[in-house]
Formats: structure tokens, sequence, C-alpha cells
């Protein structure tokens, strides 16, 4: 069975740094694109970052990007996001997703972990 | 905004069939292929189609999706109280390098 487990979230000032990790299971690792995507409390989805099957390739939604950093370690299965320069509007909810080959979806995501910016 | 527009609510009556729209543009939806997740309050999401109509293992076959040129639409036959639900259609996009959602439709079965 597939899991994935988010960790890192929690209360953090504004300008702040967090990291989140996800460990996942179940699965070969090192052969699936992973991803971020938060979901601000009450609202929509929102695509984070996604990191190719070997770390070689990373994406970022203009909203963090120069801010966050994708990374992974397919030794210890685990996928993280490094977020600094925090602002309020980063306050969500943050899933870890699986990606399916080919564009074809998320197709397993963690339970998700709070993230609060505020001072 | 959205760079993908789907309709903030939807509803029906149990048994009904409802659709879902979802419309973007020629960088997302017009070139690559649309999935669907539904969402239940205070769960993560669940991927319920992707490639524009295909079910993952599980998914009742009255969820049903579909996509022509630049827009896309779930259909939800025999609904059933169970399929109150937010959900959310995706894409990649090409112009932007990363994947866009739209905003959500909540559907309500009366």
């Amino acid at each position: 069975e597939v899991q994935l487990l988010e960790s890192g979230g929690g209360l953090v000032q504004p300008g702040g740094s967090l990291r989140l990790s996800c460990a996942a299971s179940g699965f070969t690792f090192g052969s699936y694109a992973m991803s971020w995507v938060r979901q601000t409390p009450g609202k929509g989805l929102e695509w984070v970052s996604t990191i190719n099957f070997s770390g070689s390739s990373t994406y970022y939604a203009d909203s963090v990007r120069g801010r966050f950093t994708i990374s992974r370690d397919n030794s210890k299965n685990t996928l993280y996001l490094q977020m600094n320069s925090l602002r309020a509007e980063d306050t969500a909810v943050y899933y870890c997703t699986k990606e399916a080959p080919v564009l074809s979806g998320f197709e397993c995501w963690g339970q998700g972990t709070l993230v609060t910016v505020s001072s | 905004q959205s760079v993908v527009t789907q309709p903030p609510s939807a509803s029906g009556t149990p048994g009904q069939r409802v659709t879902i729209s979802c419309s973007g543009s020629s960088s997302n939806i017009g070139s690559n292929t649309l999935n669907w997740y539904q969402q239940f309050p205070g769960t993560a999401p669940k991927l319920l189609i992707y490639s524009n109509n295909q079910r993952p293992s599980g998914v009742p076959d009255r969820f049903s999706g579909s996509k022509s040129g630049t827009s896309a639409s779930l259909a939800i036959s025999g609904l059933q109280s169970e399929d109150e639900a937010d959900y959310y259609c995706a894409a990649w996009d090409d112009s932007l390098n990363g994947w866009v959602f739209g905003g959500g439709t909540k559907l309500t079965v009366l």
C-alpha cells in the first residue's frame, strides 16, 4: 500500500523558514516524479512544485519560485520542500503527492501538513 | 483568478445525471490530458479521472470524463448522496511549465 507521510508543518513568523518532509513507502520511490500541492483553508488547490524521478529537473509555481526549493533523497525515500521568506499567503495545508506517468495526475496524496505564517 | 475555469457550484437530486465543466486554453487542456479530483471535507483529494476519461481502480463507472478542444467535463450518473464533495480539474500547462487547477466545484445533492 502506498503511503505518503508529511511532517514539518507548524507556525512560523513572516520572513521565516520551514522544511517539510514526506516519507514515502509502498512503491519504488526513485521511479516516480513527486509534487507538492497546497490548499488554503476553505479554498482551492494550488500546485506548488514538482521534481522528476531522479531530482535532475524541478518546476515551481510563480508564487513560490525563488523562495521554495524542492528536493528528494531516493536513498531515504523522502521528498522535501524548503520554504524560505515565508509570507502570510503561504499559509495552507501542504500535500505531498505521487505523480502517475505521462501527466496522468497526482495518483496518491498524503494527509497534509498545516503551515501557518503569522506574527 | 484560475487559469482553468470551473463553475463554483453544481447540484442535483439522487438518481439524476450532473455534469461539471472545466474550461482552459490551448496551453493546458488543449495540449495535455485532463485529470479530475474528488475531495471530501477535511480529507485529502483523490484522483477520480485521469487522462481525460480513465478511471483508477475502485472508482465507480457512474463517473466519466470527456474532453474536446480546450474544454472538458465530468459527468456523474445515478447521483448519490455520497457524491456530495468538491471536484477539481487539472492539467499541465506548457506555457507556465506547471500544473494548473480549476477553482473547484462544490457539488450538492439535494
